[in-house]
């Protein structure tokens, strides 16, 4: 099966730092990824949606400034989050699909990303 | 907007015995629905996806059912064993939403021995 490799899986910053999450697919062209966020007994929800060479698309209530979102290349994408604070401390997923298996709903998730802000 | 909701939020059973977790979405316009399982601080694995013109799909011990005009799906899990153990989320995918999952709230399980 298709491998996501998402890079680090646990981070620690001081409030005001910016964190750097990526999300790779290791052994097919990603069209299109999607990042996650998870609260603590929650359920994921869906922060943007990201398609190779395109800005990607937020999910209403997300702020685009605050998670920037780069897609530069179809086996990769990035996701910052800027001026960190300890509410933003979550779990971050990402997932990968391409276009012929969006199209039945496969989605290939990576591990996920503790992000813990102090 | 779909709302999708699983009871139990936690279960605990012991070794061996069959079990249903069950899965509710609001908005019977599904694409289809998937069944994934999360194990504690990592990502999830797809166990199930049914598509909408589908009543249930199986694999091996996992049997997953849907019935799009009550709103419901359930995932049986034959003679649990404790590897069993994970949270289970429920997914489902509105049609005209370009393949966005909208997640339930998880089920927690527990097998013990």
């Amino acid at each position: 099966g298709a491998v996501v490799s998402q890079h680090p899986s646990r981070v620690i910053c001081k409030s005001g730092t910016s964190v750097k999450i990526e999300c790779r697919s290791l052994d097919f062209q990603a069209t299109t990824m999607f990042w996650y966020r998870q609260f603590p007994k929650k359920s994921l929800m869906l922060m943007a949606t990201s398609n190779e060479g395109s800005k990607a698309t937020y999910e209403q209530g997300v702020e685009k400034d605050k998670f920037l979102i780069n897609h530069a290349s179809l086996t990769l994408s990035t996701l910052t989050v800027t001026s960190a604070h300890p509410e933003d401390s979550s779990f971050y997923i990402c997932s990968a699909s391409l276009s012929a298996l969006l199209a039945k709903n496969i989605q290939y998730f990576g591990a996920g990303t503790r992000l813990s802000v102090l | 907007k779909q709302e999708v909701t699983q009871i139990p939020a936690a279960l605990s059973v012991p070794e061996g015995e069959n079990l249903v977790l069950n899965c509710s979405f609001t908005d019977s316009a599904i694409y289809n629905l998937q069944w994934f399982r999360q194990d504690p601080g990592k990502g999830l694995t797809s166990l199930l996806l049914i598509q909408s013109s589908q009543r249930e799909q199986t694999s091996g011990r996992l049997n997953a059912s849907l019935d799009k005009s009550s709103g419901r799906s359930t995932l049986y899990i034959a003679a649990s064993q404790p590897g069993d153990s994970a949270t289970y989320l429920c997914a489902a995918v509105n049609t005209g939403t370009a393949s966005k999952l909208t997640f339930g709230t998880g089920t927690r399980l527990q097998v013990t021995l």
